[in-house]
């Protein structure tokens, strides 16, 4: 069984830029749920897509966006990048919106100069 | 909203000593605990977590914690520590299992030899 993977590993980019992070959700699971993890803090909850539908939000702008697929992967989008978007981007994929155990990717490190 | 607090930002320990990291939470309804470790470089790992009943909770490697409702506190505790726990330590609340997590800023276990 294929656990959570994340692409890509690292990246880097400019102020004002956009970037596609993605995740692949693990077999039978079709949650999908986003975090931003600053350096040295704990994650934070973005957004969290269910069915492909998305199923909350967290305090993030609106720069800050998102999809899921049919296959239940799903990206993270950040338009206008800034210097505090620099962070650790954590997904996580569960069997169920409400009662399923969240599993962990091992994360995008995004570095904005 | 929940809120959560992790009472220590860093705990250095001997090899083979036991130890406790503290963690409060802060809730307006009935919530789901949980504690998961960070190695560097990788994501989230699941530890534990308390969904109902027995108030004690034992988890993966040697781990406990201890739901307490009336000092809304969930302690981890391991009575005899490695090298390989070296690791950062979240707790974390959600409304449900699934559901958005809420996490403390940390606890950084150092383990000495």
């Amino acid at each position: 069984e294929t656990g959570v993977t994340q692409s890509p590993t690292h990246l880097i980019k400019t102020r004002g830029q956009q970037v596609t992070l993605r995740c692949s959700s693990q077999s039978g699971h079709n949650t999908v749920s986003w975090y931003q993890q600053a350096l040295g803090q704990g994650p934070q909850f973005i957004f969290q897509y269910y069915r492909e539908e998305k199923n909350g939000r967290g305090n993030f702008p609106p720069r800050f966006s998102g999809l899921q697929f049919p296959n239940y992967s799903s990206e993270l989008n950040v338009n206008a990048l800034e210097l505090d978007d620099s962070a650790l981007y954590l997904c996580a994929s569960s069997q169920d919106a409400l009662f399923g155990e969240q599993y962990f990717g091992p994360g995008t490190r995004l570095t904005v100069t | 909203a929940q809120s959560v607090t992790q009472l220590d930002s860093q705990v250095p320990v001997f090899e083979e000593a036991p130890v406790e990291l503290r963690c409060n939470y802060s809730s307006s309804v009935s919530v789901y605990l949980f504690w998961y470790v960070q190695y560097p470089n990788q994501g989230l790992q699941l530890l534990l977590k308390y969904l109902s009943g027995s108030t004690l909770v034992k988890g993966i490697n040697g781990f406990e914690a201890e739901f307490n409702k009336s000092q809304t506190s969930f302690h981890l505790r391991k009575p005899s520590v490695h090298i390989s726990d070296t690791a950062e330590y979240f707790c974390a609340v959600s409304v449900t299992s699934g559901s958005r997590l809420t996490f403390g800023e940390g606890t950084q276990l150092t383990v000495n030899p």
